[in-house]
């Protein structure tokens, strides 16, 4: 499985928005309702942050927002804030059982 | 508490084994389908295994398929990994997560192949 593509860093100042796109093909993105984003800080384990493409697991600040067009997912974050500056990955179901990886995008909040 | 534990992490040699076990608590374990995802060093998370609630259906990534067997026992709340011929490249901490949707993950475990 290849994995999804996503940029390898993305920056923005406090209290500005910024985007992750997640770009994949018919086969997992285009494919299925099962996109998550999660959200990992050095040495800490992945937190889900969006599932199923735009669902917020409770106690996710709504700052945090999903999307998906054809074959591409995004993750919207606005109001940005200092922690938010982490890694954030995608993820979607592939069919078969199989789940493939974003490579990660590197958040500095400047 | 809700929690996924995993344990078992550690140094092992290149060709060696290495039994991975994930401890939950706080929901129905035998409800949910389960997988392990791993993150090697400098590197993004990799999908590696799925089993579904009852056992029955299970699936690899291509990078450990015939090396990794994933099992759970519903009775023991538990989930399994039994990793063996060990590469370099397996070297990455790992975690068990839960259903299709990946929502819930454990803290991880370091697994270390090294000589």
């Amino acid at each position: 499985q290849s994995a999804l593509t996503q940029p390898r860093s993305v920056s923005g100042s406090p209290g500005q928005s910024v985007t992750i796109s997640c770009t994949g093909t018919s086969s997992d993105v285009g494919g299925y309702i099962y996109v998550s984003w999660y959200q990992q800080h050095p040495g800490k384990a992945p937190k889900v942050m969006i599932y199923d493409g735009s669902k917020r697991p409770s106690g996710v600040p709504d700052r945090f927002s999903g999307s998906k067009s054809g074959n591409t997912a995004s993750l919207t974050i606005s109001g940005l804030q200092a922690e938010d500056e982490a890694d954030y990955y995608c993820c979607s179901y592939a069919g078969t059982y199989t789940w493939v990886f974003g490579g990660g995008t590197k958040l500095t909040v400047l | 508490e809700v929690q996924l534990v995993e344990s078992g992490g550690g140094l092992v040699q290149p060709g060696g084994s290495l039994r991975l076990s994930c401890a939950a608590s706080g929901f129905s374990f035998s409800s949910y389908d389960m997988n392990w995802v791993r993150r090697a060093p400098g590197k993004g998370l990799e999908w590696i295994s799925y089993i579904s609630s009852s056992g029955r259906t299970i699936n690899y990534a291509d990078s450990v398929k015939g090396r990794f067997t994933i099992s759970r026992d519903n009775a023991k709340n538990s989930l399994y990994l039994q990793m063996s011929s060990l590469r370099d490249e397996d070297t990455a901490v790992y975690y068990c997560a839960r259903e299709w949707s990946l929502v819930m993950w454990g803290q991880g475990t370091l697994v270390t192949v090294s000589s």
